[in-house]
């Protein structure tokens, strides 16, 4: 059983490059979340999905694209990548919708924006 | 929206002695309270997670307690071991519209000295 599983583990672009975060859980998970995490700042939700098809905005969303074709994958892409998206991504998944439930984290991707 | 505070930033202590870490959060309708562990490089891992209908929940070492009054939880670390040192954080989350908002804290950074 995989988990939740993060792709790649680090990446180095150029400002202005686009890209696309992987992002795939194993265990039917309805939930999908993506954060962010910068030093002294937590972890901050960037977008999230309930389910195939819908998607979310979280608390800093601006500059990245979510989409959610299947349960199982929920890719995150910067479109056009700026120096302030440097930074630590964690993909989450939890089992279901229907209340607060415990939220799976992958492995992260570390993501230097020159 | 919410807002979750933690304190201390750092955190020093002596192995066998106990750790505190305090949270409080600002919206009332949260009523879902993990903790998450972080060792370096790694993914946070959940530790333990108290619902606002329950006061106090323990596992171990581990101890979560909850006032909703005050809007503040605690995590509790008894007899604590050097395998204890990680960043700890918090979180706050309110069930709203059929999504879960997690909020986090911005972390305590637990050193356990031999």
């Amino acid at each position: 059983n995989a988990g939740v599983t993060q792709t790649p583990k680090f990446q180095v672009l150029k400002t202005g490059q686009s890209m696309t975060l992987q992002c795939a859980q194993d265990m039917n998970h309805e939930y999908m979340s993506w954060y962010r995490q910068d030093p002294g700042m937590g972890l901050r939700l960037i977008h999230y999905s309930v389910g195939a098809g819908i998607t979310d905005q979280g608390e800093v969303p601006n500059g990245y694209n979510v989409s959610r074709s299947t349960t199982e994958d929920f890719p995150l892409r910067l479109l056009s990548a700026a120096p302030s998206q440097t930074s630590v991504y964690f993909c989450a998944s939890s089992r279901t919708r229907q209340d607060n439930q415990p939220q799976h984290f992958g492995d992260g991707t570390r993501l230097s924006i020159l | 929206g919410e807002n979750v505070e933690q304190h201390p930033s750092t955190l020093s202590v002596q192995e066998g002695d106990s750790a505190v870490i305090k949270c409080t959060y600002s919206d009332s309708a949260s009523n879902y309270f993990p903790w998450y562990k972080q060792e370096l490089g790694k993914r946070p891992q959940l530790i333990i997670d108290i619902r606002s209908n329950v006061g106090e929940k323990k596992d171990q070492r581990i101890a979560v307690t909850l006032n909703k009054t005050a809007k503040h939880f605690s995590l509790h670390i008894t007899e604590t071991q050097p395998e204890d040192s990680a960043v700890y954080f918090c979180a706050a989350s309110i069930w709203i519209q059929g999504a879960q908002k997690l909020v986090f804290g911005q972390g305590t950074r637990l050193t356990i000295n031999p």
